[in-house]
C-alpha cells in the first residue's frame, strides 16, 4: 500500500472558479477525513466519512464546500466559486474505524492558492 | 469546547540536546486520545506518538516520549538526542473517544522547532 494520495499536489485558480480535489485513502481504511490549514494554523477539521456516508460536517464548510466517497473509496471535495479565503492546504487522512489508536494517515495535501 | 493551546510558537534546540514541547487540553470529557504529530516542509503530518487518557504511563516511541500529567492537562513532547531531521512543525491533537464527534482530531496551531548544527 502506497499510503494516502492526495491529487493535485498544487492548484492555481481564479477567484470564482470550481476545484475539485481527490483523496484515495489506504484501501482497508473505512474512514476517511477532509482536514483545511491556513499558514501558520493547525489543521482544522471538515468533514468525515465512514464508508460512503458522510458523518459530520463541520460549520466551516459552507455551502459551497461538498464533499463524496462514492462506494466508500476514494473521496472528492468539490468548491465552487472560490474566494481567495479559501487558500489553504487540504489535508485528507484515513483510518479504521476501531481500536487503533494509531490509525490516522494523512496524505501530503493539496495546497490550493486562489488568485 | 475541547481545546489545543500551544503557547511556543517557536523553539530552537542544539543538535543532541533534548527539547520539551508544550501542550495542554481542555475538555470534559473522560476518555480520548492525545498525539503529537510532525509536519515537514513537504506538507505531510507524520504520527509520532499516542497518550491514551486511561493509560497510566507516559508513551514512549524511540526518541519520543510523552510526559502526560492529566490532573494540569498537559501532555508536553520530550525530543531527546535531537538531530537536525527533527526540524519541523510540531503539532499537538486530541481526539474525543466518545460522542458525535469521535475520531476526528482536535489540533493545537503548533510549535516550529529549529535544530542548531
Amino acid at each position: 500500500d502506497t499510503g494516502v494520495s492526495q491529487n493535485p499536489r498544487h492548484k492555481i485558480t481564479k477567484r470564482g472558479q470550481n476545484v475539485t480535489f481527490r483523496c484515495d485513502p489506504i484501501s482497508e481504511h473505512n474512514r476517511l477525513y477532509w482536514y483545511r490549514q491556513t499558514l501558520g494554523q493547525g489543521p482544522e477539521f471538515l468533514t468525515y466519512f465512514q464508508n460512503e456516508a458522510q458523518l459530520e460536517k463541520s460549520r466551516l464548510l459552507s455551502d459551497r464546500f461538498s464533499a463524496e466517497r462514492p462506494k466508500g473509496s476514494f473521496s472528492t471535495l468539490e468548491i465552487q466559486r472560490t474566494e481567495q479565503g479559501d487558500s489553504a492546504m487540504y489535508l485528507c487522512a484515513s483510518s479504521w474505524a476501531g481500536t487503533d489508536p494509531y490509525g490516522y494517515t494523512f496524505g501530503s495535501g493539496t495546497r490550493l492558492t486562489v488568485v | 469546547a475541547q481545546k489545543i493551546t500551544q503557547t511556543q510558537p517557536g523553539m530552537f534546540v542544539q543538535e543532541k540536546e533534548a527539547v520539551t514541547l508544550d501542550c495542554t487540553y481542555d475538555t470534559s470529557d473522560q476518555s480520548y486520545g492525545l498525539f503529537w504529530y510532525k509536519q515537514p516542509s513537504s506538507g505531510e503530518m507524520i504520527f509520532l506518538i499516542y497518550q491514551g487518557s486511561y493509560d497510566e504511563q507516559n508513551a514512549t516511541e524511540g526518541r519520543y516520549s510523552l510526559n502526560f500529567q492529566k490532573a494540569r492537562k498537559s501532555a508536553n513532547l520530550v525530543i531527546s538526542a535531537s538531530q537536525l531531521g527533527d526540524s519541523a512543525m510540531y503539532f499537538c491533537a486530541m481526539r474525543p473517544n466518545y460522542g458525535g464527534s469521535q475520531g476526528n482530531l482536535i489540533f493545537g496551531k503548533g510549535t516550529k522547532l529549529s535544530v542548531k548544527p
